[in-house]
């Protein structure tokens, strides 16, 4: 059982370029979450989905976009990547939204330039 | 709106005990989480409180108390290995985790 899994591990981007981060589960997980982790900060949810087919904004959606096709794929897109959105990126999921725990991918560090 | 503070840093020594602080202010409450990360890799689940007083896991314990907005995370016997980041987060009315910018603690022989 892999878990979650994350891909790429890590990437250099020019800004401007539309770039997929891609994010696979196998536990059959309903809720799936797309972070981004920045020093000096805490974790913040970008996009959200409670089962396949609905998606929901976090505390920062700007600039990215999701889908949730089926169950255990949940792609985060940066349509035209700016600097600002260097950072480290986490996938994670949970039972359901409601769930005591998530878990967490391996992460995609994200350098914009 | 919602608020998480813990300490940036904390040093102790192997063997010892260590207490980590969270403090927050939330108009929901679904819960107070801890995890562990170690430096560059994913956060892991260390414990979950929703009701006031202590869940003891082991080496680690969690206590809550929902009345001061106040949680903390108790580490005895510490390991070289402990050494890591420690995130608080708080589940608020719409089941969303908030997260503290975590505790990084350092473990010296």
């Amino acid at each position: 059982i892999a878990g979650i899994t994350q891909a790429p591990t890590s990437q250099i981007l020019a800004a401007g370029r539309r770039m997929t981060l891609r994010c696979t589960q196998d536990m059959r997980h309903n809720a799936m979450y797309w972070y981004r982790q920045d020093l000096g900060l805490g974790l913040r949810l970008i996009h959200y989905s409670n089962t396949a087919g609905t998606t929901g904004k976090g505390e920062v959606p700007d600039g990215y976009s999701v889908s949730r096709a089926n169950t255990d794929d949940f792609p985060l897109t940066l349509a035209s990547a700016v600097p600002s959105q260097t950072s480290v990126y986490f996938c994670a999921s949970s039972e359901s939204l409601e769930s005591d725990t998530q878990y967490f991918g391996p992460g995609t560090r994200l350098t914009v330039l | 709106g919602q608020n998480i503070d813990q300490p940036t840093e904390m040093t102790a020594t192997e063997g010892a005990i260590v207490q980590i602080n969270c403090t927050y202010q939330t108009s929901g409450f679904n819960g107070l989480f801890w995890y562990q990360q170690h430096a560059g890799e994913a956060p892991t689940f260390l414990s979950y409180n929703v009701l006031d007083g202590l869940e003891e896991k082991g080496r680690f314990s969690s206590f809550l108390s929902r009345s001061k907005g106040y949680s903390y995370l108790l580490l005895k016997e510490l390991q070289m290995k402990d050494s890591a980041s420690y995130l608080c987060a708080l589940m608020d009315s719409n089941y969303q985790l908030i997260w503290g910018a975590g505790t990084k603690l350092i473990i010296k022989p």
